[in-house]
């Protein structure tokens, strides 16, 4: 089966720096999307990764290594804001996007 | 409109009433998509349209239809609902690329009785 995995709930202090991993078994592979989803509300796109490496945009990047089937996003410099729950989704061979649970992140001042 | 918009927003229904979940996007993309998302689960996809015309059936299909008569307006139809039907609904447009990112719309909560 094709399956996403990532952390349920992570805690972390404001100020600091997270990181948040997914690993994948999929049925092939045609790219990797972050989201982030605020409670009550609709996801947003964050980053998407297709090669190997690290995408930086601001204080949030994301790393992407194939061979491992692994992600992870990074967070820096957190704020209260980026208290959401963030989504790890992959696109299949078949151009399907399979997506995990999604890791609740909380912030503490 | 801008972008995506789904109504209505929240809806408490009997078991065994039809409901339509309606959602509009004005971005001209082609590929559609209902998902649902529950409590400890991932988002979970009902039904797509990859353009205006064609549906298929996604992972949890059962007790939903969709049509798509064109390209901005994709309605997603419970013919009887049931308590197992409770959730928040999602629909999602993609640009052209397969590889594109999803735009979501707001969401609908519906609460089956």
């Amino acid at each position: 089966g094709q399956n996403i995995d990532q952390p349920t709930e992570m805690t972390a202090t404001e100020g600091a720096i997270v990181q948040i991993n997914c690993t994948y078994q999929t049925s092939g592979f045609n790219g990797l999307f972050w989201y982030q989803q605020h409670a009550g509300e609709a996801p947003t796109f964050l980053s998407y990764n297709v090669l190997d490496g690290l995408e930086e945009k601001g204080r949030f990047s994301s790393f992407l290594s194939r061979s491992k089937g692994y992600s992870y996003l990074l967070l820096k410099e957190l704020q209260m804001k980026d208290s959401a729950s963030y989504l790890c989704a992959v696109t299949n061979s078949n151009y399907q996007l399979i997506w995990g649970a999604g890791t609740k992140l909380i912030i503490k001042p | 409109i801008a972008g995506i918009t789904q109504a209505p927003t929240s809806q408490i229904l009997a078991a065994g009433r039809r409901m339509t979940l309606r959602c509009t996007q004005d971005m001209r993309h082609n590929a559609m998509y209902w998902y649902r998302q529950d409590l400890g689960l991932g988002l979970r996809l009902i039904h797509y349209s990859n353009t205006a015309g064609t549906t298929g059936k996604g992972e949890v299909p059962d007790g939903y239809s969709v049509s798509r008569a064109n390209t901005d307006d994709f309605p997603l139809t419970l013919a009887s609902a049931v308590p197992s039907q409770t959730s928040v609904y999602f629909c999602a447009s993609r640009g052209v690329e397969d590889t594109g990112e999803l735009f979501f719309g707001e969401g609908s909560r519906l609460t089956v009785l």
